[in-house]
């Protein structure tokens, strides 16, 4: 158990509403990270965040934006959702200072399913 | 450009023998390479994980074999066990780039009695 919980577990809206995903961690992690999962493309990252307020776009980011206000906290946003945007959505924490690990590891969240109409 | 790639879709084992999944990459730059493993409504679970100075690296029941030459890594799980069916995703990142990592798209294993 990686210490980090994702709300919704499930939505649906419709085209053109905004939409916020919300990831939460209970370890002060300093690296957060959005990816979606869609079959035959595995998971493509979409943004990622390296400190509180600090942020980068990762390979998917077209139609997301995110917002980290503090540590524990990583929002995901659909400014006006599509279609295409209908996914699961799993968050990610970075873990520092692994006994025998790289520090390259990610921990992900239970994931949140995202149907738009 | 799928840089990282599993182009075994689905893999069925019987129980007790070994499963190996293989996964590819392109990229040269990669240096870090790990599996996971997704059962269906959860997230995927870290397994096991290896650098580009190693060529191999065992846990338990799972080892990773990497051969950069050839930019191919395999896992193999020995034995295999029910529990093991899920999907199995290989990914890939590499120095100075906040661990950011670029996934295959997955082989989903059965394990059959």
């Amino acid at each position: 158990d990686a210490g980090i919980t994702q709300s919704p577990r499930h939505k649906v809206t419709e085209t053109g509403t905004p939409v916020t995903l919300r990831c939460h961690q209970t370890e002060n992690h300093r690296y957060m990270y959005w990816y979606r999962q869609d079959p035959g493309h595995g998971l493509r990252l979409i943004h990622y965040s390296y400190g509180v307020k600090d942020t980068d776009k990762g390979e998917v980011s077209d139609g997301y934006s995110v917002s980290r206000s503090k540590t524990e906290d990583f929002l995901l946003t659909l400014e006006s959702a599509t279609s295409s945007q209908t996914s699961v959505y799993f968050c990610a924490i970075r873990r520092t200072g692994l006994a025998g690990g790289s520090n390259n590891e990610q921990f992900f969240g239970p994931g949140t399913r995202l149907t738009v109409l | 450009d799928q840089q990282v790639k599993q182009n075994s879709p689905s893999l069925s084992v019987q129980e007790g023998r070994i499963s190996i999944l293989n996964c590819d990459y392109t990229n040269s730059m990669f240096d870090y390479f790990l599996w996971y493993k997704k059962y269906p409504a959860e997230g995927p679970t870290f397994l096991i994980s290896i650098s580009s100075i190693k060529d191999k690296n065992e846990d338990g029941r799972f080892t990773v074999f990497l051969n950069k030459s050839a930019k191919h890594l395999s896992l193999h799980i020995v034995p295999s066990q029910p529990g093991d069916s899920a999907v199995y995703f290989c990914a890939a990142s590499r120095q100075g780039t906040a661990s950011k990592l670029t996934f295959g798209t997955g082989t989903r294993l059965q394990v059959t009695l």
